[in-house]
């Protein structure tokens, strides 16, 4: 599976949409790109994923570069509880056995 | 609410104890995964189950053990842990959409 490089840290006012850039310069044909995020003490939350279209669903959306070596998730008005880790993973969509590889993520911080 | 429960939510055991997390899916997923998160760390996959069969060991230490009965009930069988197995411990599920559904975790403490 490709490597993701993604900020460790982020600040957002809240209201103001929240965008989270994400690298996977050597992505193959092949792969999708996840996003996930993990509120303190909780279980990591699947938010979106895509292969090379733009993509959008009630919770964020999703801009993948042409090239697909870029990702961005926007949230579009965040909130204070939208506070999290955010994972950007991307491997070969492999439907019914999904191992997915985390890594350290960006640590999103919605200020008041 | 996931659709993924986990019990129990906190467990605290000695070294020689033997203990076990349970994981149920109320969703109709195919597989089912359990991952481990140690402090500072990021999610380690541990073992994956897919159609009730192991397709995934991580080259897991023999002191944790998995059970799959059936595809709504994963286990994870504990026995003499060390202190650093400290940890929490999550199950998920997935069905042919992509998306992993996590449990709220189980925290371990080893003393």
């Amino acid at each position: 599976d490709a490597k993701t490089t993604q900020p460790p840290s982020m600040d957002c006012a809240e209201g103001r949409a929240a965008n989270l850039p994400c690298n996977h310069s050597t992505i193959s044909g092949n792969e999708y790109v996840y996003w996930y995020r993990q509120i303190h003490s909780q279980g990591p939350q699947y938010i979106i994923h895509g292969l090379k279209n733009n993509e959008t669903n009630e919770m964020a959306s999703l801009i993948i570069t042409e090239d697909r070596k870029s990702s961005t998730l926007i949230l579009p008005h965040a909130t204070l509880r939208d506070t999290a880790v955010y994972y950007c993973i991307v491997r070969v969509a492999d439907f019914g056995n999904e191992k997915l590889t985390f890594g350290t993520g960006t640590r999103l911080t919605i200020i008041p | 609410e996931t659709g993924v429960t986990q019990t129990p939510r906190h467990l605290v055991m000695g070294m020689t104890n033997k203990k076990s997390l349970k994981c149920e899916q109320h969703l109709g997923h195919n597989a089912m995964y359990w991952y481990k998160q140690s402090a500072k760390k990021p999610l380690e996959l541990m073992f994956v189950y897919s159609l009730e069969e192991r397709v995934e060991n991580n080259s897991v230490p023999s002191r944790f053990s998995p059970e799959c009965p059936n595809s709504s009930h994963l286990f994870l069988h504990l026995h003499t842990l060390q202190p650093e197995d400290s940890a929490l411990y999550l199950c998920a599920s997935s069905h042919w959409t992509g998306e992993l559904f996590f449990g709220e975790g189980s925290r371990l403490t080893v003393l």
